[in-house]
């Protein structure tokens, strides 16, 4: 149980378009689904934190507007990279938490996405 | 962001030998977690911790939550080739708040 899926697992775009990532849980309900950004051999960094229906919060120094998330259901987040450019090129990781006691550390990740802007 | 400081920052043992890594932050967190990553995967969750003291095993894996709250330690012994991969501990400031800050990560590599 607890399975996180990404889709596309890599995508390819050219600079100045946008591109969508989806982030599924797949057999449990996420209120709450986190958007990390990962540069080679680096740590995970958090971007923003998504809450079903309602907006995301998004972390000092990400641009909200250009890092477009959307939770429109229990199972099903959105982060939009629009105009992207060649310094986005990361690998994005989302984790979803399940229901519970607040604070708990049921959080499942999903498989990435890597992300190439040429 | 807030990240917390890991060493060794890499490790290069032989199989069958025992490995150790710490994490350490300037801030005290209420829960440590420490998880795997392998090439191109998001990372898996191996040890959660709770309490200041906590001592958690997984296996051939162990680990600490520190007495002052400000930093954990992770054992694994008898490696073998599969625990080859990244480390990372992460930890939680408060109950109520679920975000989790990553450190910076111990490559683990086995020499054959």
């Amino acid at each position: 149980g607890a399975v996180v899926s990404q889709h596309p697992s890599w995508v390819i775009c050219k600079s100045g378009t946008s591109v969508k990532i989806e982030c599924r849980s797949l057999d449990f309900q996420a209120t709450t689904m986190f958007w990390y950004r990962q540069f080679p051999k680096q740590s995970l960094m958090l971007m923003a934190t998504s809450n079903e229906g309602s907006k995301a919060t998004y972390e000092q120094g990400v641009e909200k507007d250009k890092f477009l998330i959307n939770h429109a259901s229990l199972t099903l987040s959105t982060l939009t990279v629009t105009s992207a450019h060649p310094e986005d090129s990361s690998f994005y990781i989302c984790s979803a938490r399940a229901g519970g006691t607040s604070g708990s550390y049921e959080q499942y990740f999903g498989p990435g996405t890597r992300l190439t802007v040429t | 962001g807030q990240q917390l400081n890991q060493s060794p920052q890499s490790m290069f043992i032989q199989e069958g030998e025992d490995v150790s890594m710490n994490c350490t932050s300037s801030s005290i967190f209420n829960t440590w977690l420490w998880y795997k990553q392998d090439p191109g995967e998001g990372p898996v969750l191996l040890i959660a911790l709770y309490k200041a003291g906590e001592l958690t095993s997984n296996g051939r894996l162990t680990a600490q939550f520190g007495i002052t709250r400000k930093d954990s330690f992770l054992n694994i012994s008898a490696s073998i080739p599969s625990d080859v991969g990244i480390y990372f501990c992460a930890g939680q400031e408060r109950r109520g708040n679920e975000k989790l800050t990553f450190g910076t990560g111990t490559r683990l590599t086995i020499i054959p």
